[in-house]
């Protein structure tokens, strides 16, 4: 099974409105990255947070991260139809292991 | 500067057939990596190279699969007697360092196995 896993596996909603997708994983990391994916193709990094850290911002993206539950969120504010992509997180599994992928979250904003 | 580059965009070829995916990392990155990302799902690890170190081949399906990075630079991926289930985006990415770092992907080969 994944080291990762989004929730929801699919997400529709309207221009102007936040979108929130969460990530759970299965073993200790060192940090948790999310990726965006548009049309299929490569992956554009977003934003990387560590597992010393609760909280970070990007622009309109505030990832946060809570190590005892061992889940992510990112959270999309004034979602824009340039925002409909697929949404991954990666875990490094800790210890060194390579990064792990969760299936997805697709996002659709209406406009 | 220049992002990574994969080559060719879209293959289509017989089953059977050997193809070669080639791979050209950000100049400097000593980190490679090969994922594989069938339609609807998430990226499957497939292969890393780490500078002049052995491999990681542990995510290779299949001993028809196989690569190699030549001077620590251009990568190619090989898939030898292709079958229907290869059909896949394979991606590269690479990194600066190592496999805990922001990778930065290309825009995959689209393949395509009849």
């Amino acid at each position: 099974s994944q080291q990762g896993e989004e929730d929801p596996q699919a997400l529709s909603i309207q221009e102007g409105e936040n979108a929130t997708m969460n990530c759970s994983y299965k073993t200790s990391i060192n940090n948790l990255q999310w990726y965006r994916q548009n049309s299929g193709r490569g992956l554009v990094h977003l934003i990387l947070i560590r597992s010393n850290e609760r909280e970070k911002h990007s622009g309109r993206l505030r990832v946060t991260l809570d190590t005892s539950k061992k889940s992510s969120s990112l959270l999309i504010t004034a979602s824009r139809a340039a925002d409909t992509a697929s949404y991954f997180c990666a875990t490094d599994g800790g210890a060194g292991n390579m990064l792990t992928f969760g299936g997805g979250t697709r996002l659709m904003v209406k406009p | 500067g220049a992002g990574v580059s994969q080559s060719p965009s879209n293959k289509v070829t017989e089953k059977g057939k050997d193809v070669e995916l080639r791979c050209d990392p950000i100049s400097g990155h000593t980190a490679l990596y090969w994922y594989r990302q069938s339609l609807g799902q998430g990226l499957e690890f497939l292969i890393y190279f780490q500078g002049n170190s052995a491999p990681d081949k542990s995510g290779l399906p299949s001993d028809r699969f196989s690569a190699e990075r030549t001077g620590g630079s251009v990568s190619t991926l090989t898939i030898q007697r292709t079958q229907q289930e290869d059909s896949a985006v394979y991606l590269c990415a690479s990194s600066l360092l190592g496999h805990q770092e922001t990778q930065y992907f290309g825009p995959g080969t689209r393949l395509l196995v009849l």
